[in-house]
């Protein structure tokens, strides 16, 4: 059964500063990963996805790298803003049945 | 429509209710996928449907929860007899024909069982 990690739980970083967010997985075997974005009370919004043949993909002051050979995949966000607070979830999308299995997200909180 | 859209946004029922929560994919989407999300956890998988039928529902954790997408558009997931552990925020999400694309999520229902 695929399982789905993420670290740390929360993160709280002064403005400015450059992060990373890890996401693990323990079945290789998959199309896809995918981070999303998730504002309290709110439903999920999609950052960027990684097909599994990528290394890495960039959007903004985003980037997303993937190792599927070893289950993991960081993302990166640089120079932290105020406005980037928020939960970050990971998801994978495996090749058996093509269902979407999420880690339990990182609260990321950016202090002015 | 622009995005996946969810209704009601939010519900309270009495236990013991049924309950039908709505999902409007976007247009052209063939791929529709429900999942339940409890406070400060991840998304947890219900089921997903390719088309009008439910190609994967092995997360509906019993039979008074069941599904349904008739012409392979707007999706319909019903609770029967709910209970107090079914609260929590359903969510939608859909994507076009294929293993390797996107998913797109609405804002949710949340359900509240008092």
């Amino acid at each position: 059964k695929q399982e789905v990690t993420q670290i740390p739980a929360a993160l709280s970083v002064p403005e400015g500063e450059n992060l990373v967010l890890n996401c693990s997985f323990t079945d290789s075997a998959i199309y896809n990963l995918q981070w999303f974005r998730q504002d309290p009370g709110k439903g999920l919004t999609s950052l960027l996805l990684i097909q599994s043949s990528q290394r890495e993909q960039t959007s903004g002051r985003l980037n997303a790298s993937l190792d599927k050979s070893s289950g993991r995949s960081t993302l990166y966000i640089a120079a932290s803003q105020p406005g980037d607070s928020a939960t970050y979830l990971c998801a994978v999308k495996e090749t058996s049945g093509s269902r979407l299995t999420f880690g339990e997200g990182t609260q990321l909180t950016v202090n002015p | 429509g622009a995005g996946v859209s969810q209704t009601p946004s939010n519900k309270v029922t009495e236990k013991g209710k049924y309950v039908e929560l709505r999902c409007d994919p976007i247009s052209g989407h063939t791929a529709l996928y429900w999942y339940r999300q409890s406070l400060g956890q991840g998304p947890e998988f219900l089921i997903y449907f390719q088309g009008t039928g439910a190609a994967d529902d092995s997360g509906l954790p019993n039979d008074r929860f069941f599904a349904v997408r008739p012409e392979g558009s707007v999706s319909t997931l019903k609770i029967q007899r709910t209970e107090r552990g079914d609260s929590a925020v359903y969510l939608c999400a859909s994507s076009l024909q294929g293993a390797w694309t996107e998913a797109f999520f609405g804002q949710g229902t949340r359900l509240t069982v008092v």
